[in-house]
């Protein structure tokens, strides 16, 4: 099974800082990667695709780094709005499959 | 706008069953571009996918569930439905339906519409 890490678990930032957020998995996934925004009491929301992909209507803020088994999330300029837990998510098509990371809290400062 | 709608009950005793419906609206379920998902999330943990199907019934399981899991599929209701056998308390979690995009078998993207969830509590 592949596992995914992300660092750090939480972070608190100020607003229009640069924020960024590893993932790793425990074997190479190639592009296979798609990261997600939770806010509280709400369903995650698909921001970045195949690595780095930004899905339609994502502010461009958002973007997506990496191949292999490393990978970097990052927010240019952090938000009030950008308050989430962020999670990364594996994908593979033999069998068909998903895993997420633990998820990195992300906190106004 | 295609939405998605979990439904079901929000309290299971332990060794019973868990049934869970999503309805997809404004949007066939019968689509050839689009397998349908069931992911969960514990109180206060993170997210687990729990398996998919195709209209056509074609399903996928996460192995750590597989035992206790069967996805079904009514494209005359538009809906797809969970069940998950001899729950614990385990088990208790805000359980969600999620799109799952493809192009020719493969997965496209990510899981791009979500129902909102549900709470289900295992508890006597």
């Amino acid at each position: 099974d592949i596992q995914m890490t992300q660092s750090p678990s939480s972070l608190s930032a100020s607003v229009g800082d640069r924020v960024t957020i590893t993932c790793q998995a425990s074997q190479d996934i190639s592009n296979y990667l798609n990261w997600y925004q939770q806010k509280p009491g709400k369903a995650p929301k698909l921001l970045i695709y195949d690595a780095s992909n930004l899905e339609t209507g994502v502010p461009s803020r958002f973007s997506g780094s990496g191949s292999g088994t490393d990978f970097t999330f990052t927010i240019s300029s952090l938000q009030p709005e950008d308050i989430a837990t962020y999670y990364c998510q594996q994908y593979d098509n033999l069998p068909r499959g998903f895993t997420f990371g633990p998820g990195t809290k992300v906190d106004i400062k | 706008q295609l939405q998605l709608q979990e439904s079901g009950p929000g309290l299971v005793k332990p060794s019973e069953t868990l049934s869970l419906t999503c309805t997809v609206s404004g949007g066939s379920i019968s689509s050839s571009s689009y397998y349908w998902g069931w992911i969960r999330q514990p109180p206060g943990k993170g997210l687990e996918w729990i398996g998919s199907i195709y209209y056509s019934g074609s399903t996928y399981y996460n192995p750590s569930l597989k035992s206790r899991v069967t996805i079904s599929v009514d494209t005359s209701k538009n809906q797809f439905s969970l069940k998950l056998s001899s729950v614990t308390a385990a088990d208790t979690a805000v359980y969600y339906c999620a799109r799952e995009p493809m192009v020719r078998g493969v997965i496209k993207d990510g899981m791009d519409v979500w129902g909102q969830g549900t709470t289900v509590t295992v508890s006597s």
